[in-house]
């Protein structure tokens, strides 16, 4: 088991671009987490995906959004970027309903560098 | 609104020595809170939570909630511990299963 596999790994766009970043989940999770590290930061929860609609969101704007597919893989799509979208975006899934917190398994992440 | 404060960025301990990662939080409810580690080159993956109250790798943290903290401890730091540590909080009654993380303490343990 791959565990979370996310694609690519490291991505150059352009200010005012947009971007794709993908994830699949570990096999058996329903439940995808999108989280923005910033350089010398912790995590920051952008949305959670359950089955295929956005299910929580934090504080990030219309230009974050998202996609969960019916095999539970997703996709994050960030528009009109900017400088400061540049960041390590990280994928975490699990099982809906699991509150052992054992089944969040995290991605190795994108590393998004907006010029 | 919930937040945690991890006050180190850096923490710099020598090989044999205690170490403590300091870690407060507020949040109205009943709070669940981890210890995520992420070792050089490795991806984000827990390292304990508190209502297990287990001792992984020699680590334990205890939930205080009077002090509203959750500090990592270990009796005697090893080289391999040097990692980046991240607190994190979660709560049922506000926020789902979303995790809240701190800003995480750099840890270096010298030889």
């Amino acid at each position: 088991d791959a565990g979370v596999t996310q694609s690519p790994t490291h991505l150059i766009k352009t200010r005012g671009q947009q971007v794709t970043l993908r994830c699949s989940p570990k096999s058996g999770h329903d439940t995808v987490s999108w989280y923005q590290q910033a350089l010398g930061q912790g995590p920051q929860f952008i949305f959670q995906y359950y089955e295929e609609e956005e299910r929580q969101r934090g504080n990030f704007p219309d230009r974050f959004s998202g996609h969960q597919f019916p095999n539970y893989s997703s996709e994050l799509n960030v528009n009109a970027l900017l400088l400061g979208d540049s960041a390590l975006y990280l994928c975490a899934s699990s099982l809906v309903g699991d509150r052992t917190y054992y089944g969040y398994t995290f991605g190795s992440g994108t590393r998004l560098t907006v010029v | 609104a919930q937040r945690v404060t991890q006050p180190e960025k850096l923490l710099s301990v020598f090989k044999g020595a205690p170490v403590e990662l300091k870690c407060n939080y507020s949040y109205s409810g009943s709070p669940e809170l981890f210890w995520y580690v992420q070792y050089s080159r490795q991806r984000l993956q827990l390292l304990l939570r508190h209502i297990s109250r287990e001792s992984i790798k020699g680590f334990t943290a205890d939930l205080n909630k009077g002090e509203t903290s959750f500090h990592l401890k270990k009796p005697f730091a090893q080289e391999e511990d040097s990692a980046m540590y991240y607190c994190a909080l979660t709560g049922w009654e506000t926020s789902g299963s979303r995790l809240t993380f701190g800003e995480g303490t750099q840890l270096t343990v010298n030889p």
